[in-house]
């Protein structure tokens, strides 16, 4: 069955940029049938939708967070990435990725990694 | 923006009925989402487009919407149902989660 996996530094410091891939296995991120998105969730705290990608490179951002995210897809790797740039200490969470139904606007998270906890601190 | 208000806790006697609600502007006109989230682990989606229950969730679950709220049931509520409880919906393209619901089974 569909797996997604996060991966990445699990300390960053502040002002630097915050990397994480997602690599999806037992399926295609090519298929059109999904987006894929990224999710986070500070310590204590609620669930944060931060962006979301398809296989063709269309993303949707947070506008809260739009000015520093980037979100990628590498097809070749069935792997999809996020980077958070100027990050400070609000941006300490577990990061989630996540796999969304196609008709964009209204399908559900489905499937989620078990996440990846990232810490900003000097 | 969108806003999605959940109460911050709600408890249920052992073997009764759960309701949380998750109000929102014209919630109605919106599919909303559900998701299970016990400490320590990653959501797991209980409830889609309103009312539909993915594979492997029980029938216990349930979830309804209308007007300005939309309610997940959960109905002969187990020991294994507390959870934090996330409801979510796309509202402009831009996805929106409530604050979350701590259900305590008592």
């Amino acid at each position: 069955q569909l797996q997604l996996q996060e991966s990445g530094p699990g300390l960053v410091k502040p002002s630097e940029t915050l990397s994480l891939t997602c690599t999806v296995s037992g399926g295609s991120i090519s298929s059109s049938s999904y987006y894929w998105g990224w999710i986070r969730q500070p310590p204590g705290k609620g669930l944060e939708w931060i962006g979301s990608i398809y296989y063709s490179g269309s993303t949707y951002y947070n506008p809260s967070l739009k000015s520093r995210v980037t979100i990628s897809v590498d097809t070749s790797k069935n792997q999809f990435s996020l980077k958070l740039s100027s990050v400070t200490a609000a941006d300490t969470a577990v990061y989630y990725c996540a796999r969304q139904g196609s008709n964009w606007g209204s399908e559900a998270f489905d499937i989620w990694g078990q996440g990846t906890m990232v810490t900003v601190s000097s | 923006s969108y806003e999605l208000t959940q109460p911050l806790s709600v408890s249920v006697a052992l073997g009764q009925t759960a309701r949380i609600t998750c109000g929102g502007n014209n919630i109605g006109s919106k599919n909303v989402h559900w998701y299970q989230q016990k400490p320590g682990q990653a959501p797991v989606l209980v409830i889609y487009r309103d009312s539909n229950r993915p594979s492997g969730i029980p029938e216990r679950f349930s979830g309804s919407n209308s007007g300005n709220t939309a309610t997940l049931t959960i109905s002969r509520a187990q020991a294994g149902d507390e959870a934090d409880y996330y409801c979510q919906v796309w509202d402009s393209s831009l996805g929106v989660f409530g604050g979350g619901t701590k259900l305590t089974v008592l």
